[in-house]
């Protein structure tokens, strides 16, 4: 059964700096692309980033972009979103998933529980 | 950049109702789109990928179609447990833009 598992999630203030962890589990990890999306309280989707499985090719929105920075790491089956110079804004509970098909970065199963992550002004 | 409208952004039903909700790409994607599920509380499920392709292990009753622009997502026979907010998402090129979300409730 594949299992996503975000951690590092909390509360941080304005300008702070956060770094998100997804173990994941039950899958060939380094074979396939993952990526962040959040959701800010009461809203909707927000697709963040994704990375390939190499880590070779990444993709930002462009409300990120310069700030924060994916990652993963294969031998740990563990992907990464370090996030710098966080704004209010940024509130949201983030999610990581896995990208189903090979290629560049399509749709997303399964979704981890998510991290929420609160920025205080 | 490409925008993702979806309507209604609320609907009310009854169950055994058909429901259709609509995604609307401001430019074509081809069938480049994606649908999923939150239900209240919990995490994103895919539904639908490439507009119409139902993943397994979802009902039959969920079905989607479309091409280029626009888009539905059709529930045949509303049930009590499809409350949910449903998302569109598009996937052709970055950024992957999500819809607005539909929420569905039971009249």
């Amino acid at each position: 059964e594949v299992q996503l598992v975000e951690s590092g999630g909390g509360l941080v203030h304005y300008g702070g700096s956060l770094r998100l962890s997804c173990e994941a589990s039950g899958f060939a990890f380094s074979n396939f692309a993952m990526t962040w999306v959040r959701q800010a309280p009461g809203k909707g989707l927000e697709w963040v980033s994704s990375l390939s499985g190499t880590g070779g090719s990444t993709y930002y929105a462009d409300s990120v972009k310069g700030r924060f920075t994916i990652s993963r790491d294969n031998s740990k089956n563990t992907l990464y979103l370090q996030m710098h110079s966080l704004r209010p804004e940024d509130t949201a509970v983030y999610y990581c998933a896995k990208v189903v098909m090979p290629g560049p970065p399509n749709w997303f199963d399964p979704w981890g529980q998510g991290t929420l992550v609160t920025v205080s002004s | 950049d490409i925008q993702m409208t979806q309507s209604p952004s609320s609907l009310s039903a009854s169950v055994g109702d058909r429901v259709t909700i609509t995604c609307r790409a401001s430019q074509g994607i081809s069938n480049y789109l994606a649908w999923y599920q939150q239900k209240p509380g919990k995490v994103p499920k895919l539904l639908i990928y490439t507009a119409s392709t139902l993943q397994p292990g979802v009902p039959s009753r969920f079905s989607g179609s479309g091409f280029g622009t626009d888009f539905t997502l059709t529930i045949s026979s509303l049930q009590p447990e499809d409350v949910a907010t449903y998302y569109c998402q598009k996937y052709n090129s970055v950024p992957l833009t999500f819809g607005g979300g539909t929420k569905v409730e039971i009249k």
